[in-house]
């Protein structure tokens, strides 16, 4: 039962167009949501993360969207830059319940210059 | 800070050998996690800490598989013994609510 996913696993964008990231999730006790980005070789990297009282976080170029009642979330990237290419995973938990991660399978980013 | 350090960052070993695998945490960090990764399951949680006490081990394959945490700054993972399909890549976090990874630890095991 795979409580996270990522029903994407590859992306390919020009440099300097928006890229969207998508993640899916069952668990409606989820309420912590997270997202990483790992380049090969290397650890993921967290990258930005929202809690479910919000719908929307922003960090610079990169956004993530909440939508509860969908049980959905996204990442925007804007613009997105060849530094971006690498593999981006969705997480999830129960916040407060000592930071157990569920993550979805990943999607490959690839910006094309 | 350095980061969550891993060691070693390869490791090739044949069926049945034991293994261990270690990891330093960022300091101050309460929680320290182990994961897994493969292709066919992605990222898994084998087990987490909290304060160096084991909180949900559920993730971990079977009894070949062992973690322990002695103090804040040190935690093992131990394969004994080892199988072919324990083949991956084994990460550390630590943190809480947000996790910092380590580099992680490419296991082969011939």
């Amino acid at each position: 039962d795979q409580q996270v996913k990522q029903n994407s696993p590859s992306l390919s964008v020009q440099e300097g167009r928006i890229s969207i990231l998508n993640c899916d999730y069952t668990n409606s006790m989820f309420d912590y949501f997270l997202w990483y980005k790992k380049y090969p070789a290397e650890g993921p990297t967290f990258l930005i993360s929202i809690s479910s009282i919000k719908d929307k976080n922003e960090d610079g170029r990169f956004t993530v969207f909440l939508n509860k009642s969908a049980k959905h979330l996204s990442l925007h990237i804007v613009p997105s830059q060849p530094g971006d290419s690498a593999v981006y995973f969705c997480a999830a938990s129960v916040y407060n319940q000592g930071g157990k991660l569920i993550f979805g399978q990943g999607t490959e980013l690839s910006v094309k210059p | 800070d350095a980061g969550v350090i891993q060691s070693p960052r390869h490791e090739v070993t044949e069926m049945g050998q034991e293994v261990t695998l270690r990891c330093k945490p960022i300091s101050g960090h309460n929680s320290l996690f182990w994961y897994r990764q493969t292709m066919m399951r992605g990222l898994e949680l084998l087990i987490y800490f909290n304060n160096n006490v084991p909180i949900d081990d559920s993730g971990m394959p079977e009894d070949r598989f062992s973690a322990k945490m002695p103090n804040a700054s040190f935690s093992t993972l131990k394969i004994q013994p080892s199988e072919p399909r324990d083949s991956a890549v084994y990460f550390c976090a630590s943190g809480g609510e947000t996790q910092y990874f380590g580099p992680g630890t490419r296991l082969l095991v011939l």
